[in-house]
């Protein structure tokens, strides 16, 4: 079966903009979660969304946000970019919510982000 | 808060040679995942190991869960240069979110 997909795979931005990204979570997985990694922080939890609802949210300010629609897509968006933002953003499915038993995320190959 | 632990930061090896890398941690956890990831690309699982003392090898590569579920390691036998990349363990708890390692970067040289 298809695995994660995420749109697009590249892109670059002024500062001051704002910037939508998408994923496609594995077929029959209701469980999306967003990841930004960095050379120096590593992966860094943004947020998990599950049957529509945000389940999760790790430490990143305001302007993060997400969103998942009822065929389990999801989205998100950053608002008035900074250069810290400029980063590798990876989503990850999986069938049931991480903090659930036994479950496995499976990653998509990310979008990269440029803030110039 | 839990943490892991990954050891050694970054590993240059010989074509042929063995290695092992290691993700520790203080906490237990339920299962313990491990992922390769190439550079531009995303993550890919490896194994998921969910038993103490549960070993699993997938080709060159022996997985292994400590009996106590803290710690993990990756052996890999006879390196070669695909298997250049970041190795990410990720821990697992049952009403947590999944926790990350820092990641072991291997070069494997022709």
């Amino acid at each position: 079966k298809a695995g994660v997909t995420q749109t697009p795979r590249y892109l670059i931005k002024t500062r001051g903009q704002q910037v939508t990204l998408s994923c496609s979570p594995i077929s029959g997985h209701r469980s999306v979660s967003w990841y930004q990694q960095t050379p120096g922080q590593g992966l860094q939890f943004l947020f998990e969304y599950f049957s529509e609802t945000q389940r999760n949210k790790g430490n990143f300010p305001g302007r993060f946000s997400g969103r998942q629609f009822s065929n389990s897509r999801s989205e998100m968006n950053v608002s008035t970019l900074e250069l810290g933002d400029s980063a590798l953003y990876l989503c990850a499915s999986s069938y049931g919510f991480q903090a659930g038993s036994g479950n496995t995320i499976y990653f998509g190959e990310g979008s990269w982000l440029t803030v110039v | 808060t839990q943490l892991l632990e990954q050891s050694p930061q970054f590993l240059s090896i010989q074509e042929g040679e063995n290695l092992t890398v290691y993700c520790n941690s203080s906490s237990v956890f339920s299962s313990l995942q491990w992922y390769r990831q190439e550079p531009g690309e995303g993550p890919v699982l490896l194994v998921t190991v969910v038993t103490g003392g549960e070993v699993k090898k997938l080709k060159r590569l022996t997985f292994q869960f400590g009996d106590a579920r803290k710690d993990s390691s990756l052996h890999i036998t006879a390196a070669q240069p695909g298997d250049t990349g970041l190795y990410l363990c990720a821990g697992a708890n049952y009403g947590q979110n999944f926790v990350f390692g820092p990641g072991t970067r291997l070069s494997v040289l022709p």
